[in-house]
């Protein structure tokens, strides 16, 4: 069975400051790879997708994430943060064929003005 | 509507009734998936719906939760005789049926009592 592993259940950061997320994943075949954003008080949201192609996905609001298939990975960037990125981020997989959805545990992220 | 709808989105229920959850899929979706978010926790699968195949059931926590879909449009998540580990969020999902980008509900909060 897949499974997906954020490394960091919180970060803490200032404006201006860089982020990195962590993503990996367990499955060895074909992978659509995904991030999901869920700001305060609202629902989940999709931030960027990887399906095929170039492995450095840009995605809405200045995000952008790497697929490394060597290293069954997904990280989430963004280089200089905004308080109004304070959200949790949730990284997902599923198989190429079309199945469920499998996420990380999520990584709260607190941006202090 | 123009996206995933869910009912209601606020639920107080006593220990020990039975709850039912409503999902409307948007048009044309259909793939269907029910999640479940507790307090602090990550998204933990449910139940997961594809055209008239079988569901694939295998998230579903105990058997006091059941979920069917009629007509390949709308469905119901019933939880029997409510516990209070039940409270949580309980999203749903849709998709087209290749698999592509998943768009979320605002989610059904359940507090059991």
């Amino acid at each position: 069975a897949q499974s997906v592993s954020q490394h960091n259940h919180h970060v803490i950061l200032s404006e201006a400051a860089s982020l990195e997320l962590g993503c990996n994943y367990s499955y060895g075949g074909t992978v659509n790879l995904f991030w999901y954003v869920q700001y305060p008080g609202q629902h989940l949201q999709l931030l960027l997708k990887y399906f095929s192609g170039d492995p450095l996905v840009k995605g809405i609001k200045g995000f952008e994430a790497e697929f490394i298939k060597s290293k069954f990975s997904f990280n989430l960037r963004k280089p200089s943060v905004q308080w109004s990125d304070t959200a949790e981020y949730f990284c997902a997989v599923n198989q190429a064929a079309g199945n469920k959805l499998t996420f990380g545990g999520g990584t709260r992220v607190l941006v202090k003005p | 509507g123009a996206g995933v709808s869910q009912s209601p989105s606020n639920k107080v229920t006593e220990k020990g009734k039975d709850v039912e959850l409503r999902c409307d899929p948007i048009s044309g979706h259909t793939a269907l998936y029910w999640y479940r978010q507790s307090l602090g926790q990550g998204l933990e699968f449910l139940i997961y719906f594809q055209g008239n195949s079988a569901p694939d059931k295998s998230g579903l926590p105990s058997d006091r939760f059941s979920a069917e879909r009629t007509g390949g449009s709308v469905s119901t998540l019933t939880i029997q005789r409510t516990q209070q580990e039940d409270s949580a969020v309980y999203l749903c999902a849709s998709s087209y049926r290749d698999g592509n980008t998943i768009y979320f509900g605002e989610g059904s909060w359940l507090t059991v009592v």
